[in-house]
């Protein structure tokens, strides 16, 4: 079955380094991969979504995922982070938008 | 893109009652779903809801737990049913929709914060 598999529970990064957020698909492709947002208190939001259609997708708020096929990674990026970035954040993958499967998450915290 | 509402946003509740949730678009859709967020997990897909059709449940949620109505295009509800301890979840709604990026998207509504004593 496929699966995500996120590595980190919790990064915590200083304001203005940069953000690395891991995540792994299992072997076969799947059409579509994802990352979402979750805010505080807030539901989900979708950060970008790749579609084989370019292996960097640019995504809201400065953030970008590259998709790997030889490393079966999607890792999510942001060069310069800041406190606002600070929620949980979700990797899955998907059949359109309808199937998702999600990754276990990762807290991601910002230090000032 | 859609927005959605949900209530109640949150509630305490006594083991062996049952809870229904509501959730609304503020547009027309197909498609529906219902995810459980357990304490400190991922989401988990519970039913797909489409209007005019019975829900179709994923593996481990049966409907006698999770009885899920879709009257309409824009409105649906979920009940948790004879809650108990383990039900203590956030229970969010989504729908397919096209975004403002040109591709189908799911988007969630805020959740409903369940907890059972």
């Amino acid at each position: 079955a496929q699966s995500v598999t996120q590595l980190g529970s919790h990064v915590s990064v200083s304001e203005g380094a940069l953000v690395l957020l891991r995540c792994n698909y299992s072997s076969s492709v799947p059409p579509y991969l994802f990352w979402y947002v979750q805010y505080p208190n807030q539901g989900l939001q979708l950060l970008l979504k790749y579609t084989s259609a370019a292996t960097l997708v640019k995504g809201i708020n400065g953030f970008e995922a590259e998709f790997k096929k030889s490393e079966t990674s999607f890792h999510l990026t942001k060069p310069s982070a800041h406190m606002s970035d600070a929620a949980e954040y979700f990797c899955a993958v998907g059949w359109g938008a309808s199937k998702i499967i999600f990754g276990s998450g990762t807290r991601l915290s910002i230090r000032p | 893109s859609a927005v959605i509402s949900q209530k109640p946003s949150r509630d305490i509740c006594q083991r062996g009652t049952s809870l229904t949730i509501q959730c609304q678009v503020d547009s027309q859709v197909t498609m529906m779903f219902w995810y459980r967020q357990q304490p400190g997990q991922s989401l988990t897909l519970i039913a797909t809801a489409n209007q005019g059709s019975e829900a179709t449940y994923e593996s481990g949620f049966v409907i006698d737990k999770f009885p899920i109505s879709r009257p309409n295009l824009t409105f649906s509800t979920l009940t948790v049913s004879n809650m108990s301890p383990e039900d203590s979840s956030i229970y969010l709604c989504s729908v397919e929709e096209v975004g403002n990026r040109g591709y189908n998207e799911q988007f969630f509504g805020p959740g409903t914060r369940l907890t059972v004593l």
